[in-house]
C-alpha cells in the first residue's frame, strides 16, 4: 500500500520562528493532503489540508504546499506559539474513486521554546 | 452539531477477555474508519466502512479484530481474545467529501 514518510521525527524551535514538517508520498493517484495537530490525551483534530488542485494553502499561521511531481508537500507553522507544541501527522488519501483509505506519516513532535 | 464519540474512553481488560469499543460517526458521514494508535506503530487501519459496508479489514488484525457496522450511526469494535500488545489507544473517525474527523478515542490496557 502507500507509504507515507514524515521528517522530522522531532522539531524544536524558539518561539516566534517558523517551523517546517515534510512528507512525501509514493502513489500518484493521491489527491488529498490532511495535516492533523494532536495535543497529549487528546484525538488528532484537522487544522489544514490541501487538495491536488491546489499548490499552496493558508490558513492564518498555517501553510500547506504540494509539489505533486516531486510527491512531497510540507506544512509550516509561521510565528510559532508554545500553544503548538503537539504532535502533528500528515496523511495522504485518494479521494472520489468511491473508495478512501488514509496513509498516515508517523508524525513530528513539535516543541515550541518560549 | 455532534463529532464522532467513543465509548467508553478507558477500559481494562485481562487478558483472554471480549471487549466490545463503540463508535457514533458525524450525522451524514458515509465512511467511518478504526483505527489504532501506539507510539511505536503510529496509526494502523483496522477497518473501513463506506455505507455500512466493510471495504477494507485491515489484513494482519483480522483474526482477533472484528468490526461491524449494523446501521450507519453506530459501529463497533470487538476484541476476542485480548493480548497484552492490544494495549493501545483505539479512534474511530468519519468522513465527509474527503474531510476526516475523529473521535476521543478509547484507551485500552490488557493486564
Amino acid at each position: 500500500g502507500e507509504q507515507v514518510e514524515q521528517l522530522p521525527s522531532i522539531l524544536r524551535v524558539q518561539e516566534g520562528s517558523s517551523a517546517s514538517i515534510n512528507c512525501s508520498y509514493e502513489d500518484s493517484a493521491s489527491n488529498y493532503f490532511p495535516w492533523y495537530k494532536q495535543e497529549p490525551g487528546e484525538n488528532p483534530k484537522l487544522i489544514i489540508d490541501i487538495r491536488s488542485n491546489m499548490e499552496r494553502k493558508q490558513i492564518q499561521e498555517l501553510i500547506v504546499l504540494l509539489d505533486k511531481k516531486a510527491k512531497r508537500f510540507s506544512l509550516h507553522i509561521t510565528d510559532t506559539q508554545p500553544g503548538d507544541s503537539a504532535m502533528y501527522f500528515c496523511a495522504a488519501s485518494v479521494w472520489g474513486t468511491g473508495y478512501q483509505n488514509f496513509y498516515f506519516g508517523k508524525g513530528t513532535s513539535l516543541t515550541v521554546i518560549p | 452539531d455532534a463529532g464522532v464519540t467513543q465509548t467508553p474512553r478507558h477500559e481494562v481488560a485481562e487478558k483472554g477477555q471480549t471487549i466490545i469499543l463503540k463508535c457514533e460517526p458525524v450525522s451524514g458521514h458515509n465512511d467511518l474508519f478504526w483505527y489504532r494508535q501506539t507510539k511505536i506503530q503510529g496509526l494502523e487501519l483496522l477497518s473501513y466502512f463506506r455505507s455500512k459496508s466493510l471495504m477494507e479489514d485491515g489484513g494482519a488484525f483480522k483474526d482477533r479484530f472484528k468490526a461491524e457496522m449494523l446501521n450507519s450511526s453506530f459501529s463497533t469494535l470487538k476484541i476476542q481474545p485480548t493480548e497484552p500488545k492490544d494495549s493501545a489507544v483505539y479512534l474511530c473517525a468519519s468522513s465527509h467529501n474527503a474531510e476526516q474527523f475523529f473521535g476521543p478515542g478509547t484507551r485500552l490496557t490488557v493486564l
